[in-house]
């Protein structure tokens, strides 16, 4: 299956500023998948990253918050904007496996103090 | 996709089997159930998945009822390591459907004693 390498693993930030994500595919995906992960909570779907269009958000979620990259087949960002501490979470990137299901990067923790 | 059930915690021994159960009572024909699991502070890991007839693979059995509105995850001699929790997952297409998007929930918090 894919193998995905997420950066930072993990970041302490200053409310006001944003961060960046990165998430670098090992091979071709139509389809990248951004959740993210609130202390103690299940994952929620943020959007949807498609190569070449604008990506695809869920309820609750919009682009001028979490703007989204997709340049090519293999790589994705998603901005987390003028964070404050409601945003710490874990944010991960999944695409979907080439025979099996999805996979996931190890994720980003983020901190905003 | 249908809504799914599971309870939100489990213990099991280490060496015994663990039986995780999942109820899906709205699924649809087309809804495949699957199986994922999360490690404290990685990412999702796909376990199985299956239509309507049981699997079995290097990690878990995965039991549908006939009726297909409830399901079980079997992981046969539970080690330390499966510490995790575990979600069951309804989605609509096989693995070969391109587009869709798994929808989590709560989850089943699987602690394994020594």
């Amino acid at each position: 299956s894919a193998v995905i390498s997420q950066k930072p693993s993990r970041d302490i930030c200053q409310r006001g500023t944003s961060l960046t994500i990165q998430c670098q595919v090992d091979s071709q995906v139509t389809m990248m998948f951004w959740y993210r992960q609130q202390p103690g909570q299940s994952l929620t779907l943020i959007a949807t990253a498609n190569q070449g269009s604008e990506a695809t958000y869920e309820s609750g979620f919009v682009i001028d918050k979490f703007p989204i990259s997709r340049p090519n087949l293999t790589f994705s960002t998603l901005t987390v904007s003028n964070m404050s501490p409601e945003d710490s979470s874990i944010y991960l990137c999944s695409v979907k496996g080439t025979n099996y299901g999805y996979t996931f990067g190890s994720g980003t923790r983020l901190t905003v103090v | 996709d249908a809504k799914t059930t599971q309870p939100p915690s489990m213990d099991c021994a280490e060496g015994r089997a663990a039986n995780l159960p999942c109820n899906h009572s709205t699924i649809s024909g087309n809804e495949y159930v699957y199986w994922y699991r999360q490690i404290h502070s990685q990412g999702p890991q796909y376990i199985i998945h299956g239509l309507k007839n049981n699997e079995t693979n290097e990690m878990a059995s995965l039991i549908i009822t006939e009726d297909r509105k409830s399901s079980t995850l079997i992981l046969p001699h539970a080690t330390l390591r499966d510490t995790a929790v575990y979600y069951c997952i309804v989605r609509a297409g096989g693995v070969e459907t391109s587009g869709s998007r798994l929808t989590f929930g709560e989850g089943t918090q699987l602690t394994v004693n020594p």
